[in-house]
């Protein structure tokens, strides 16, 4: 089965640039999808296809999915980012795959 | 707008099964799948399946094969799911959760406010 890998955690200091990898198998042949979530809340998508922003996320978030990682970039994180982030792909043999999750701390 | 309204909080005893459902409004039930994800306490999330409430055709995760059940009732736009032979850790809070396809395959835009179910003797 697919598996994604994220790092438990990754701090940064307010106004700075946050990066969240995701790894998986050749996962640049996958479209990879995130979704931000505050404790107590359902998840809310911040990114899909890689790089694209819904309507209402702010232009900070990004993204980007080459070879075996994935990365989500928060630029000028705000307290308002900590929160745990996961990316998530369609995979053809298990269908839907969630990374592990990585929580993100405002310093 | 679209809203997605789960059923309460559940205890169940281990052995037991447990049936939770999902309100959609704001939007056509039929034309957009249905996802069902779980979330144990302090831990990620995780992918039960989904149905097509147009067909009710469902696609299940492997490791819930037999022992979940999706469904829906296009009358009142309400999808379930089923959850049989209950362990202590099916305790998690699950999550009803719209597919637009929009965006991609499997791209999940809203959810449901989630519905704690524990098990415990």
């Amino acid at each position: 089965s697919y598996e994604l890998t994220q790092p438990l955690s990754v701090s940064v200091a307010l106004g700075q640039t946050a990066r969240i990898t995701c790894g998986g198998n050749n996962i640049g042949s996958k479209n990879v999808h995130w979704y931000q979530q505050k404790p107590g809340q359902a998840p809310v998508l911040v990114i899909y296809r890689d790089s694209n922003r819904p309507s209402g996320i702010p232009e900070r978030f990004s993204g980007s999915n080459s070879g075996n990682t994935a990365t989500l970039t928060i630029s000028r994180a705000q307290a308002g980012d900590e929160a745990d982030y996961y990316c998530q792909v369609w995979d053809s043999s298990t269908a839907v795959v969630f990374g592990t999750g990585t929580k993100v701390t405002v310093l | 707008q679209v809203q997605l309204v789960q059923s309460g909080a559940e205890v169940k005893k281990p052995g037991a099964s447990v049936k939770v459902s999902c309100k959609a409004s704001g939007y056509t039930f039929t034309g957009y799948y249905m996802h069902w994800v779980r979330q144990a306490p302090g831990q990620g999330l995780e992918w039960m399946g989904r149905i097509n409430p147009n067909s009710g055709g469902t696609n299940y995760a492997q490791k819930f094969q037999g022992r979940v059940t999706m469904t829906r009732d296009t009358s009142i736009s309400t999808a379930y799911m089923e959850l049989s032979r209950l362990r202590s850790d099916d305790t998690a809070v699950y999550y009803c959760a719209r597919e637009n396809s929009g965006y991609d395959l499997a791209v999940i835009d809203y959810w449901g406010q989630g519905t704690l179910v524990t098990v415990s003797s």
